[in-house]
């Protein structure tokens, strides 16, 4: 079947570095996505990975290892607006987009 | 552009009424996705719709219906509304032809927020 794991929630400092993990499981593959969504709001897209390896936008880097089934966030500089959920997701074919339940990040001072 | 749009915003039903809830895009997407989300569940896919009068039942499709007569409108009906039904329901859509951005790269509208008592 189709599955995706990542932690519930995760603490870190401001101005620190945090990295978020996501494993997944599915027949079927073609991209790995990161959305994030502020409590109350829409989703919004953060990444999508394709390749295997790092892809870096700004604060925000996306890792992806399509033979483990593994990827990660990594948000670098924490600014106190970055609390929000962190929404694993991967693309399986057929127009359709498989999420994960999300990470709860609090940033803290 | 205002993007994805969902009205309306908040409401409360009574057990077994009925409402439709509407989804518009003006990117001139052509998929476009209902999804609900609750607490430890995350987005659930209710149904979606691959282009103008095509829809396809999603991960939790029952209690729902959908019409799709225009490419900018997707509509979600709730014919009988349950407690079951109480949720945050989100509007979605991807894919416009001829850009560069991979078709599953989904924009979200500001979501419903729908009380069954």
């Amino acid at each position: 079947g189709q599955n995706i794991d990542q932690p519930t929630e995760m603490t870190a400092t401001e101005g620190a570095i945090v990295q978020i993990n996501c494993t997944y499981q599915t027949s079927g593959f073609n991209g790995l996505f990161w959305y994030q969504q502020h409590a109350g709001e829409a989703p919004t897209f953060l990444s999508y990975n394709v390749l295997d390896g790092l892809e870096e936008k700004g604060r925000f880097s996306s890792f992806l290892s399509r033979s483990k089934g593994y990827s990660y966030l990594l948000l670098k500089e924490l600014q106190m607006k970055d609390s929000a959920s962190y929404l694993c997701a991967f693309s399986g074919g057929y127009q359709k987009v498989t999420f994960g339940t999300g990470t709860k990040l609090q940033v803290i001072p | 552009n205002a993007g994805v749009t969902q009205t309306p915003k908040f409401r409360v039903l009574k057990t077994g009424q009925s409402m439709t809830l509407l989804c518009a895009q003006d990117m001139n997407h052509e998929y476009m996705y209902w999804y609900r989300q609750d607490p430890g569940m995350g987005l659930r896919l209710i149904h979606y719709s691959v282009g103008e009068g095509t829809t396809a039942k999603g991960e939790v499709p029952d209690g729902y219906n959908v019409s799709r007569l225009k490419k900018q409108n997707f509509l979600l009906g709730l014919e009988s509304a349950a407690p079951s039904q109480t949720s945050v329901y989100f509007c979605a859509s991807s894919y416009s032809p001829g850009r560069r951005e991979t078709t599953d790269t989904q924009y979200f509208g500001p979501g419903t927020r729908l009380t069954v008592l």
